[in-house]
């Protein structure tokens, strides 16, 4: 079935620098790649949609300066989280949709990064 | 806009008791689909189901069973004899026929099944 693949899945940084998380589809071509954010207890809250060389698309209330993403293939999109500071730290999830996507509809997600700022 | 409520935050149940997550969406959508993904410890979402608007068929897998009533806007699911492995976040999410559009999840239920 459809696998992405994210990386780093845990990752300590110190405020200031910038972090950034990759996913990759594996064995589709993720033209639509949505990316979440997990506060602990909390839902997963959409940050923004990016589909394959364009640029993305930010929910409201989502800094697009400090979440850079780039999703220039059809097999790769990156999180930056430029200038992390501790308010940054949380669990960040990839979904992608696609073609010759797998038995979820299309939706596959990546295992999250967990990111601490300190 | 469409929402998804999941108006159960924690339920706590001791092994082998049956234990339903309730699910409420809202959409003007005629066309929509409907999942249900579990979140372990670990953090990754493991998809459990998904139903289109138009399947009103009640679905079992083991000892899973979701109970889909559009009358109530409700998505239902059910776990049969509960065990300790079933111990997680239950997401309820909604997607609106349209392509390139997210999910759109409910804030979860967090499960505890004691022995």
């Amino acid at each position: 079935g459809a696998v992405v693949s994210q990386h780093p899945s845990r990752v300590i940084c110190k405020s200031g620098t910038s972090v950034k998380i990759e996913c990759r589809s594996l064995d589709f071509q993720a033209t639509t790649m949505f990316w979440y954010r997990q506060f602990p207890k909390k839902s997963l809250m959409l940050m923004a949609t990016s589909n394959e060389g364009s640029k993305a698309t930010y929910e409201q209330g989502v800094e697009k300066d400090k979440f850079l993403i780039n999703h220039a293939s059809l097999t790769l999109s990156t999180l930056t989280v430029t200038s992390a500071h501790p308010e940054d730290s949380s669990f960040y999830i990839c979904s992608a949709t696609g073609r010759g996507t797998g038995t979820a509809y299309g939706y596959t997600f990546g295992s999250g990064t967990r990111l601490t700022v300190v | 806009a469409q929402k998804v409520t999941q108006a159960q935050t924690e339920i706590s149940v001791v092994e082998k008791e049956d234990v339903t997550l309730d699910c409420v969406y809202e959409t003007r959508d005629t066309t929509y689909y409907l999942f249900w993904y579990k979140q372990p410890p670990s953090g990754e979402l493991v998809f459990l189901i998904r139903r289109n608007s138009f399947d009103e068929q009640n679905e079992i897998s083991g000892r899973y069973s979701w109970n889909f009533q559009k009358s109530t806007s409700s998505f239902n699911f059910t776990i049969t004899a509960s065990q300790v492995v079933d111990s997680a976040v239950y997401f309820c999410a909604l997607r609106i026929n349209q392509a390139g559009t997210a999910l759109i999840f409910g804030k979860g239920t967090t499960l505890s099944v004691s022995s």
